[in-house]
């Protein structure tokens, strides 16, 4: 069964653009979260979809959209990039039961400059 | 809410040696957690979980915890430590419905020849 794939890997944008990461879930897996981690802050949730609908949301401003297509398949925008959000975002699928594993894909490194 | 804190950010040990990593959680109701390791430039991959089944968990490579509700502590341990074993570990705890993980600071284990 293929993993968790994420596109690009690598990203360099400058600030005051905006971006898109796109997340394939593992098959059959419904729900899509996204962390950002940081050196400084370390792993945090920014958002889970789940058949199509956010089901939580973390505290990072508006900048930080997402969405989940009928395929479980995930994308992440943020608008008006800042340097401070230069970081590692991860996604991870599962099934969506809070007992469950969550498998993370590799990441997109982001680059603000 | 729930949270979790690693005690030491980095551990050094010696091939062969105990590895033992640190882990306590804080919350309100009984929790599913978790341990996840990270190597260089690749995303979060699941050691092992406890979902209240058995109180000692067996995961992969060696790896285990022990759930201990008096304490609230769930430390990973290894009886003889690999040069492969060097890598960053997380410790997650996740109570609220949906998939949302809260992370531990990340321990980073250094393993000596």
């Amino acid at each position: 069964k293929a993993g968790v794939t994420q596109t690009p890997r690598y990203l360099i944008k400058t600030r005051g653009q905006q971006v898109t990461l796109s997340c394939s879930p593992i098959s059959g897996h419904r729900s899509v979260s996204w962390y950002q981690q940081t050196p400084g802050q370390g792993l945090q949730f920014l958002f889970e979809y789940f058949s199509e609908t956010q089901r939580n949301k973390g505290n990072f401003p508006g900048r930080f959209s997402g969405r989940q297509f009928s395929n479980s398949r995930s994308e992440m925008n943020v608008s008006t990039l800042e340097l401070g959000d230069s970081a590692l975002y991860l996604c991870a699928s599962s099934l969506g039961d809070p007992s469950g594993e969550q498998y993370f894909g590799p990441g997109t490194r982001l680059t603000v400059t | 809410a729930q949270s979790v804190t690693q005690l030491g950010s980095h551990v050094s040990v010696s091939e062969g040696a105990l590895v033992l990593l640190r882990c306590n959680y804080s919350s309100s109701v009984p929790p599913y957690l978790f341990w996840y390791v990270q190597y260089p430039n690749q995303g979060l991959q699941l050691l092992l979980k406890y979902t209240s089944a058995a109180t000692l968990v067996k995961g992969i490579n060696g790896f285990e915890a022990e759930f201990k509700k008096s304490e609230t502590s769930f430390h990973l341990t290894k009886p003889s430590a690999h040069m492969s074993d060097a890598a960053e570990y997380f410790c997650a705890v996740r109570t609220t419905s949906g998939s949302r993980l809260t992370f531990g600071e990340g321990t980073q284990l250094t393993v000596n020849p």
